[in-house]
């Protein structure tokens, strides 16, 4: 009964490939995020989808494209990965477009560029 | 924007001690201040929020309180046990609240 699920866990690849995430919540929720956590643990928003449609965009590098088919899916893809973008992404989701309210993170995936 | 900064960056207390975490905020309009817990490994899940109408909240071990005035909240959970070691992050709604920005973290080492 997983609420909010990530595929894939790890990703290892080298410089300059492009990749995605692909990221489901069965919550019913309206929203959902991706959050980057770097080495140091630091956590920031990068996206937000509310009801498919892009709300949030925070001077991410257009490098990453968020795509969301439907309210239950938000995937990631990410274009030309230089070394920097090596972190933990997490999915994200709640009831509503306000942030007060809670936030079901999924599992984080892994990236490692080589 | 919300600027959120966060003390200590890492803490280590006795068991059975009592822990606080403090944060400070910037954007007097944010409104919703949550505390997400996140264990070596796992995704960050929350463990108490608080609103900007509501000055202390309390769940069993765990206490929320906020002084609007000064910007500042803090989180402090008593009786610590070896399982509550883990990163606790503090976050703040922002001037739209639409977003979370996150403090960066302190890290809670409690020692049996």
């Amino acid at each position: 009964d997983t609420a909010v699920s990530q595929t894939p866990k790890y990703l290892v690849t080298q410089m300059g490939n492009d990749k995605s995430i692909k990221c489901e919540q069965n919550l019913g929720h309206d929203t959902m995020y991706w959050y980057k956590q770097d080495s140091k643990k630091f956590l920031k928003i990068m996206f937000s989808y509310n009801n498919k449609e892009l709300i949030i965009n925070e001077t991410v590098p257009n490098r990453f494209s968020p795509k969301s088919p439907d309210k239950a899916h938000l995937n990631l893809h990410i274009n030309s990965l230089e070394l920097g973008d090596s972190a933990v992404y997490f999915c994200a989701s709640s009831p509503a477009e306000l942030a007060s309210y809670e936030q079901y993170f999924g599992p984080g995936t892994r990236l490692t560029v080589t | 924007g919300e600027n959120v900064e966060q003390h200590p960056s890492t803490l280590s207390v006795q068991e059975g001690d009592s822990a606080v975490i403090k944060c400070t905020y910037s954007d007097s309009a944010s409104n919703y201040f949550p505390w997400y817990k996140q264990e070596l490994g796992k995704r960050p899940q929350l463990i108490i929020d608080i609103r900007s109408n509501v000055g202390e909240k309390k769940d069993q071990r765990i206490a929320v309180t906020l002084n609007k005035t000064a910007k500042h909240f803090s989180l402090h959970i008593t009786e610590t046990q070896p399982e509550d070691s883990a990163v606790y992050f503090c976050a703040a709604s922002g001037r739209y609240g639409n977003k979370l920005v996150f403090g960066a973290g302190t890290i809670l080492r409690v020692k049996s």
